[in-house]
């Protein structure tokens, strides 16, 4: 399998822009993630999905940011409008309920606003 | 909810030493207890976990950790240090109830010297 796999691996951007980051989990996990680690507050959890519905998105910090699983293979993760202070490396991570209880986590993506 | 509590944001260690990395957890219900490693610019890597049973898991790289209900702990030791051992780890914990999302510590940065 080829593991989590996030894109792109750097993003850099405009105050105001639209960002969207994307996550491939491995096949047949039914758990998705998507977590902030910044040099601040460390590593957050903001969204999880259990067979592609949002099941807690109380990390997400504002309205700017939304995230959606339209299919088990796929998820996405916005930002609109985009601000300097969400400069941050984003993880998309996976997990099984049948096959262990560990996630396993992509090579994230490094957001930059400018 | 649950929450953990890493003993030490950087950790510096002499090649051929003891790797000593202190963790400890709140829990209201039986945790799964994890370890990551994170290397520079990389995603997380488990390094082992403990969910059930036997309370000394065996990781990757010689690392192992011990779970200690009592003391509500799960220190991360490797009795000799090697020079790749440099990176910053994570200790993360989940419940069953809540599906399998982590929450993770503050995280340590090991520093090998030569």
């Amino acid at each position: 399998d080829a593991g989590v796999i996030q894109s792109p691996r750097h993003e850099v951007t405009e105050m105001g822009q639209e960002v969207t980051l994307r996550c491939k989990p491995i096949s047949g996990h039914d758990y998705l993630f998507w977590y902030r680690q910044t040099m601040m507050r460390g590593l957050e959890l903001l969204i999880y999905f259990n067979n592609n519905v949002p099941i807690d998105d109380s990390g997400m910090p504002e309205d700017r940011f939304s995230a959606k699983m339209p299919n088990a293979s796929f998820s996405t993760l916005k930002i609109q409008p985009s601000e300097p202070r969400d400069s941050a490396v984003y993880f998309c991570a996976s997990s099984s309920s049948n096959r262990g209880t560990e996630a396993f986590f992509g090579q994230g993506t490094r957001l930059t606003v400018v | 909810a649950q929450s953990v509590t890493q003993l030490g944001s950087h950790v510096s260690v002499s090649e051929g030493a003891l790797v000593l990395l202190r963790c400890n957890y709140s829990s209201s219900v039986p945790p799964y207890l994890f370890w990551y490693v994170q290397y520079p610019n990389q995603g997380l890597q488990l390094l082992l976990k403990y969910t059930t049973g036997a309370t000394l898991v065996k990781g990757i790289n010689g690392f192992e950790a011990e779970f200690k209900k009592s003391e509500t702990s799960f220190h991360l030791t490797k009795p000799s240090a090697h020079m790749s051992d440099a990176a910053e780890y994570f200790c993360a914990v989940s419940v069953k109830a809540a599906g399998n999302k982590l929450t993770f510590g503050g995280g340590t940065r090991v520093l090998v010297k030569p």
